[in-house]
């Protein structure tokens, strides 16, 4: 059964430094992953997703990530935050051979911007 | 025009007591599901039915017992609550994209339960 490991639990920056979220994922001949993203109290939105094709996919905010099949990672980074990126991040993959309906997440990233 | 609906937002119920969360997709989805959010933010599917037929059932105790009467409603009702179950339960909504395997999923914005 697919896993996927988020390394941090919390990452702090200061505004407009840079941030990397790490994902990692248990291998797979092929996988689509995603990032979710949770504001304060809300539901799940969905940040960006691979699926084929190009290894780097981006957000319309400015976030990207870059799968590596290799190293079975889909890490989230961002060049310049702001303080309206605070928010709990998701990682989350589908395996189209066990039923790609079924996301399984890792347990979440908090990143908190300071001022 | 919310594409996933719940209610109620916030559920503060006394153990053993039964209760219902309901959920409405208005996005034509044929796939819907529930997970379950732990204190610790630790997000689980639970359920997920596809026209109205379960195609995923977790772990979960028999004490949830989802039920769908269309597509586009699926509702998740709890017997017995435990203090265990206090959680953020959230609905979600998906269709398969055309040409490809993938579901992308809308979450709805959770169901706070608290048991007390």
């Amino acid at each position: 059964a697919q896993s996927v490991t988020q390394l941090d639990s919390q990452v702090p920056v200061f505004e407009e430094a840079p941030v990397e979220l790490r994902c990692n994922y248990s291998s797979s001949v092929s996988v689509y992953l995603f990032w979710y993203v949770q504001y304060p109290n809300q539901g799940l939105q969905l940040l960006l997703k691979y699926l084929s094709g190009s290894t780097l996919v981006e957000s319309i905010n400015g976030f990207e990530a870059e799968f590596n099949k290799s190293q079975t990672s889909f890490h989230l980074r961002k060049p310049s935050v702001h303080i309206s990126d605070t928010a709990e991040y998701f990682c989350a993959v589908s395996d189209p051979g066990q039923g790609a309906q079924k996301l399984v997440f890792g347990q979440g990233t908090r990143l908190t911007i300071n001022p | 025009d919310t594409a996933v609906s719940q209610t109620p937002k916030y559920l503060v119920t006394q153990m053993g007591n039964d209760k219902s969360i309901k959920c409405e997709q208005n996005l034509g989805h044929d796939t819907m599901y529930w997970y379950k959010q732990d204190s610790k933010k630790f997000l689980k599917i639970m359920f997920s039915y596809n026209n109205k037929e379960l195609i995923i059932n977790e772990t979960v105790p028999n004490r949830f017992s989802p039920k769908s009467p269309d597509k586009a409603h699926l509702n998740l009702h709890i017997n017995s609550l435990e203090l265990g179950d206090s959680a953020v339960y959230f609905c979600a909504s998906s269709q398969k994209r055309p040409g490809t395997g993938v579901y992308e999923q809308y979450f709805g914005p959770g169901t706070r339960l608290t048991v007390t």
